[in-house]
């Protein structure tokens, strides 16, 4: 039982690249989230989804595209980054009230 | 607008001393409480929570919480520190009535000195 696994762990990209950040989890939870952590800022939640094929915004959906085509796995897609991009992100999966995090992607965008 | 408060960026204690980690909230309906603790280059780990019930919550590594409605508070607090609690901890909030969003705080980086 690996709990979240999120890969990669550290990534650097140019201003106007494309990413997928992979986020997989093995405890069968139907909703998962990704969160962008900023220094001073908490986390903030970026997209949801409560089961496969059903996604939603969160608070700074924008930039980032998900899809969620099994239970496990909750990929984001960044299709043109940019330097405000630049931040780490966790990936969660829930069961009932409380969330599993994974060990996070810190990402660069120059 | 919900909104989650740590008006404390550091907290500095000495190890066997009580600690104190504050956190605030706004919800519009009933809020369902958490603790996580963050330490250097990993992920958040769940401490605790606040459903419903008692007021005093009991969690994880001896760490405990009271929810007090009237102060809109859920304050961390543990009895005698240890060096090993120095951490980052994230209060967070979400609404019984709207499951879906989950609202943290900015964090309070917590310094235990021996």
């Amino acid at each position: 039982n690996a709990g979240v696994t999120q890969t990669p762990k550290f990534q650097v990209l140019k201003t106007g690249q494309s990413m997928t950040l992979q986020c997989a989890q093995d405890m069968n939870h139907e909703y998962m989230s990704w969160y962008r952590q900023d220094p001073g800022m908490g986390l903030r939640l970026i997209h949801y989804s409560v089961g496969a094929g059903i996604t939603d915004q969160g608070e700074v959906p924008n930039g980032y595209n998900v899809s969620r085509s099994t239970t496990e796995d909750f990929p984001l897609r960044l299709l043109s980054a940019a330097p405000s991009q630049t931040s780490v992100y966790f990936c969660a999966s829930e069961q009932g009230s409380s969330a599993f995090f994974g060990q996070g992607t810190r990402l660069t965008v120059v | 607008a919900q909104s989650v408060a740590q008006p404390e960026d550091q907290v500095n204690v000495a190890e066997g001393n009580p600690l104190t980690v504050k956190c605030t909230y706004s919800v519009s309906g009933n809020p369902y409480l958490f603790w996580y603790v963050q330490y250097p280059n990993r992920g958040l780990q769940f401490l605790l929570k606040y459903i419903t019930g008692d007021n005093l919550v009991k969690g994880s590594y001896g760490f405990e919480a009271e929810f007090n409605k009237s102060q809109t508070s859920f304050h961390l607090k543990k009895p005698s520190a240890l060096v090993s609690d120095s951490a980052l901890y994230f209060c967070a909030v979400r609404e019984a009535e709207n499951f879906n969003k989950f609202y943290f705080g900015s964090g309070t980086k917590l310094n235990v000195k021996p």
